[in-house]
Parts: C-alpha cells; sequence; structure tokens
C-alpha cells in the first residue's frame, strides 16, 4: 500500500524557515518525480514544486522560487521541502504527490507573529 | 504565469449528467498537456480521478470520464450520486512547472 506522511508542519514567525518531511513507503520512491502542493484555508489547490526520480531536475511556482528548495533522499525514501523568508501568505496545507497519482494527507504550517 | 481557468460551481441532479471544463490562457488545451482531474470533499486530501487527458486509475468511478472537448480538457459525470458532491480541480503542465485551476465545486441537487 502506497503511503505518503508528511511531517514537520507547524507555527512559525514572518520571515522564518521550517522543513517539510515526506516519508514514502509501499513503493519504488526512486523511480518517480515527486510534487509539493499546497492548499490555503477556504482556498484551492496551489502548485509549489517538483522534483525529478534522481533529484536533478526541479521546478518551482513562481511564488516560492528562490525562497523554497525541494530535495528527496532516495535512500532513505524521504522528500523535502526547505522554506525560507517565510510570508503570512505561506500559511497552507502542504501536501506531498507522488507522479500526480497518490496524496499524502498532508501537513499545517502557520505563518504568524 | 499561465492562468487555468474552471467553472467556479455547477450543479447536477442525482442521475443526471455535467461536464466540467479546463482552459489555459495560453491557447488550446491539447492531449500533449496531459490533463490531470482531481476530486476533493471537505477534510479530505485530493484524490487523482484522471490522468493523461482520459485515463482513470483503478479507484475511479466508471461514471466518470476525461476528454478534450473544443479547446479545453473535459471531466464529464454521468449518473451523478450523492457522494460525488465535491470540488474538482484540473491541473496542466507549462515548462516544468505545474499551474491548478480555480476548481469547481459541484453540487447535486
Amino acid at each position: 500500500e502506497v503511503q505518503l506522511v508528511e511531517s514537520g508542519g507547524g507555527l512559525v514567525q514572518p520571515g522564518g524557515s521550517l522543513r517539510l518531511s515526506c516519508s514514502a513507503s509501499g513503493f519504488s520512491f526512486s523511480t518517480d518525480a515527486m510534487h509539493w502542493v499546497r492548499q490555503a484555508p477556504g482556498k484551492g489547490l496551489e502548485y509549489v514544486s517538483t522534483i525529478s526520480s534522481t533529484g536533478g531536475s526541479t521546478y518551482y511556482a513562481d511564488s516560492v522560487k528562490g525562497r523554497f528548495t525541494i530535495s528527496r533522499d532516495n535512500s532513505k525514501n524521504t522528500l523535502y521541502l526547505q522554506m525560507s523568508s517565510l510570508r503570512n501568505e505561506d500559511t497552507a496545507v502542504y501536501y506531498c504527490v507522488k507522479g500526480w497519482k497518490y496524496w499524502g494527507q498532508g501537513t499545517l504550517v502557520t505563518v504568524s507573529s | 504565469q499561465a492562468v487555468v481557468t474552471q467553472e467556479p460551481s455547477l450543479t447536477v441532479s442525482p442521475g443526471g449528467t455535467v461536464t466540467l471544463t479546463c482552459g489555459s490562457s495560453t491557447g488550446a488545451v491539447t492531449s500533449g498537456h496531459y490533463p490531470y482531474w482531481f476530486q476533493q470533499k471537505p477534510g479530505q486530501a485530493p484524490r487523482t480521478l484522471i490522468y493523461d487527458t482520459s485515463n482513470k486509475h483503478s479507484w475511479t468511478p466508471a461514471r466518470f470520464s476525461g476528454s478534450l472537448l473544443g479547446d479545453k480538457a473535459a471531466l464529464t459525470l454521468s449518473g451523478a450520486q450523492p457522494e460525488d458532491e465535491a470540488e474538482y480541480y484540473c491541473l496542466l503542465p507549462y515548462t516544468g512547472v505545474r499551474v491548478f485551476g480555480g476548481g469547481t465545486k459541484l453540487t447535486v441537487l
């Protein structure tokens, strides 16, 4: 059974940093691109970032480019999202997604003073 | 950044048929965009219904189908059930990044 479990969310002040993790199991992690998607309270889905299966290619939405860094450790079956210079508008549930097929349950990030 | 457009809301009667569409500000949506459709119910994570325009996953109910309709991607629900009431999102690719549509709130009433 494919499982994606996000962690690392929480309350952080504007300008602060946070690292999200997504632990994967039940499939061959190293063969698929992985993605982060977020959803602000009461809003729609917003694409955040993609990393290729090897980690050699990464892509970012304009809204997070230069502030967020996606990475993966295929030996640990784990996806990461390093978030810095956080803003109030980054407040959202962050989902990790495997190959646009499987979704985790999400982790809430709240940016507030 | 490109904008992906969806109907904000639609209503369908139980047992009825409804089509949701997904357009792109950059032009016609084609099979080369490999459009995706996702369903999200309140308090739940999204789940993928359709990939690559019209392909279904094992969990996708047979009453859902994907296609291209004119210059847009389309999701058709035939024989709507109360449990189909949800938000539906499409996803299109643009040079490596992806863009979600704003979502369609589907009411079964």
